[in-house]
């Protein structure tokens, strides 16, 4: 069964600290999508990536690096965690452009 | 860019009367339209896709329809439930400088009373 994983499920970490975000799928699908979730926002896109090395900038890229190590692993990395970074935020994955992606259960993220 | 505008914030209606969600979008390249539905402490999950112009498109009673002339694709259920009250995002999936990205629209909340 198709199947997208975050990990952690809640974070909490200071404001200066470093966190990774991991996810992983296991439908071999090409894109991979990381998504934060605010209210009044609505599901931003921060960055993106269409295979193992590739990674594309979204719409909110400030403060987060990303790297895709290989098809089925995606990391959001905060090197210097800030209070406005506190969100909920979504993994995602599809294969093609027509295709709807499938979302991970989400990552609570509070920075202090 | 590509946008996606939808109705804004919070719906409430009275369960047994139509549910209309406006959405509307902008982009200048091949168009996918996506609704996504998501429930409290649950992640999004697909409820309705299309690609096609004119083509009414169902799913769980909710139903569909793309019209490019307005850049629409307006979320309708005939007869609203309270198993309906969840968050819905319109979103549309382009191809933007050779990568296929998903822009969403903010959301909106809806909410079904007795």
């Amino acid at each position: 069964e198709a199947a997208v994983t975050q990990s952690p499920r809640n974070k909490v970490t200071v404001t200066g600290g470093n966190v990774t975000l991991s996810c992983r799928q296991t439908n071999s699908h090409n894109y991979m999508y990381w998504y934060r979730q605010d209210t009044g926002h609505g599901l931003r896109l921060i960055h993106y990536s269409y295979g193992a090395g590739n990674l594309q900038i979204g719409d909110v890229p400030d403060g987060y690096k990303a790297t895709r190590t290989t098809q089925e692993d995606f990391f959001l990395l905060l090197e210097l965690a800030s209070p406005s970074q506190t969100s909920l935020y979504f993994c995602a994955s599809r294969q093609i452009n027509n295709q709807a992606p499938l979302f991970g259960e989400g990552t609570r993220l509070s920075v202090l | 860019g590509d946008s996606v505008t939808q109705t804004e914030g919070l719906v409430t209606l009275t369960e047994g009367l139509p549910v209309m969600l406006n959405c509307t979008y902008q982009t200048a390249y091949s168009t996918f339209l996506f609704w996504y539905v998501q429930h409290l402490n649950e992640a999004p999950k697909l409820l309705l896709k299309s690609s096609t112009d004119n083509k009414r498109t169902e799913h769980q009673g909710f139903h569909a329809t793309l019209h490019k002339s307005s850049s629409s694709f307006h979320l309708q259920k005939s007869s609203a439930q309270l198993s309906d009250s969840a968050l819905y995002y319109c979103a549309l999936s382009d191809r933007t400088g050779g990568a296929d990205r998903l822009t969403f629209g903010k959301g909106t909340q809806l909410i079904i009373q007795p």
